[in-house]
């Protein structure tokens, strides 16, 4: 069974610039949520989408956006980089049933902002 | 901001040596995980315990849970230098919610 898959794995971007994060679920996992990575705020939710809905949302400004495919695949963007956005950007998903809280990540997408 | 503190910030130990871990929070919650990320790469799930839950094992992980303190430990016994990493500890409040809180993380080296 494949695993998360995040692309692209590596980007460099400069301020002002936006940029889009792809993720491909683990098969019949329906619900994918995303997380921010830095060294200074460690890790943060971002927000969960599950059947095309955003299902819940981090604290994080409208520049943060997500959506979520019909076959369970889920984009997020950033638009107006800014140099703190610099950070690992990492995808999970779960299967979403009862009593399952287990997340599967993916190895994350790297966002560099000059 | 995060509702999990874990301590300490950094262990170093030797192969075969137990590695112990702990992390409290702040709110009740439903469950509490514990994850693996070896450095720059995706988090690995290591075991979840429940509220109602006290104790519980995979492998050479132990994990406990005292809901009245609020804090949870992590046991690695005879550690392995394929162990080194940085663990997480994260808390969900609902059955089924996937907004984890995070603690900072504690590093952990095993020397050879």
């Amino acid at each position: 069974k494949a695993g998360v898959t995040q692309t692209p794995r590596y980007l460099i971007k400069t301020r002002g610039q936006q940029v889009t994060l792809s993720c491909s679920p683990i098969s019949g996992h329906r619900s994918v949520s995303w997380y921010q990575q830095t060294p200074g705020q460690g890790l943060q939710f971002l927000f969960e989408y599950f059947s095309e809905t955003q299902r819940n949302k981090g604290n994080f400004p409208g520049r943060f956006s997500g959506r979520q495919f019909s076959n369970s695949r889920s984009e997020m963007n950033v638009s107006t980089l800014e140099l703190g956005d610099s950070a690992l950007y990492l995808c999970a998903s779960v299967i979403d049933r009862v009593g399952a809280g287990e997340l599967f990540f993916g190895e994350g997408s790297r966002l560099t902002v000059l | 901001s995060q509702q999990g503190e874990e301590d300490p910030q950094a262990l170093s130990i030797q192969e075969g040596e137990n590695a112990t871990m702990n992390c409290s929070y702040k709110t009740s919650i439903n469950n509490l995980q514990w994850y693996r990320q070896n450095s720059g790469r995706g988090l690995v799930h290591l075991i979840l315990i429940r509220s109602n839950e006290r104790e519980k094992h995979s492998g050479r992980l132990r994990v406990t849970l005292d809901t009245s303190k609020k804090s949870s430990s992590l046991l690695i016994t005879a550690s392995r230098a394929a162990d080194t990493a940085s663990y997480f500890c994260a808390t969900a409040l609902g059955s089924n919610d996937y907004k984890l809180s995070f603690g900072a993380g504690t590093t952990v080296t095993v020397r050879a």
